[in-house]
């Protein structure tokens, strides 16, 4: 089966400064990316996602990355406001199979 | 409250008690998923849910059985727990299949177990 693997577990930045979570997965039959950002106390809650025939994808101040290759993904925060202050979690989803894995999350602080 | 709702939201129960945890979406979608948010592990996907049908069952216990009377309603079956069952337990709705598809995340209920 899929495995995820999310790299920091804490990221701590100065206001304004970027931000970079990065994730590996195991299963080359995965396709789809999201990622999810959960804030203190609350549900998670979908920010950006990826498919497997995209290379980037940018919203705003967050980008995603995908290389299929190496089978690693990452989430690109510019920008960084207090409120960017939350866990986030990444996972891979393979449709044969179904199965959604989430990464361990990365809880990162922004400091003002 | 809209989107997916969650009852209880906290949840004491010893370990040979039975409880249930609700589920409840209302936003039209044909999915809905357990999944177990345990300090610092990745969330764990329990139980998916497609059109009434469980379509994924990532080998947990049986003390653990879940029920989807219909596409707006999930449960899960509590019985004869173990303290490491202490958890948050998240339900999620989707149009399925997820790829491509929002999760919504409902608040979810914070399961202790003595």
């Amino acid at each position: 089966g899929e495995n995820v693997e999310q790299h920091p577990s804490t990221l701590s930045v100065q206001e304004g400064d970027s931000a970079v979570i990065k994730c590996t997965y195991s299963d080359s039959a995965s396709n789809y990316f999201p990622w999810y950002k959960q804030e203190l106390g609350k549900r998670p809650q979908l920010i950006i996602d990826i498919r497997s025939n995209v290379g980037e994808k940018k919203d705003q101040r967050i980008a995603v990355t995908l290389n299929k290759t190496a089978k690693h993904f990452s989430l690109h925060i510019t920008e960084t406001q207090p409120e960017d202050s939350a866990v986030y979690f990444c996972a891979a989803f393979a449709t044969p199979g179904n199965d959604m894995r989430f990464g361990a999350g990365t809880r990162l602080t922004v400091k003002p | 409250e809209t989107g997916v709702t969650q009852t209880p939201r906290h949840l004491v129960m010893g370990m040979t008690n039975k409880k249930s945890l609700k589920c409840e979406q209302h936003l039209g979608h044909n999915a809905m998923y357990w999944y177990k948010q345990s300090a610092k592990k990745p969330l764990e996907l329990m139980f998916v849910y497609s059109l009434e049908e469980r379509v994924e069952n990532n080998s947990v216990p049986s003390r653990f059985s879940p029920e989807c009377p219909n596409s707006s309603h999930l449960f899960l079956h509590l019985h004869t727990l173990q303290p490491e069952d202490s958890a948050l337990y998240l339900c999620a709705s989707s149009q399925y299949p997820p790829e491509n598809n929002e999760q919504f995340f409902g608040p979810g209920t914070r399961l202790t177990v003595l």
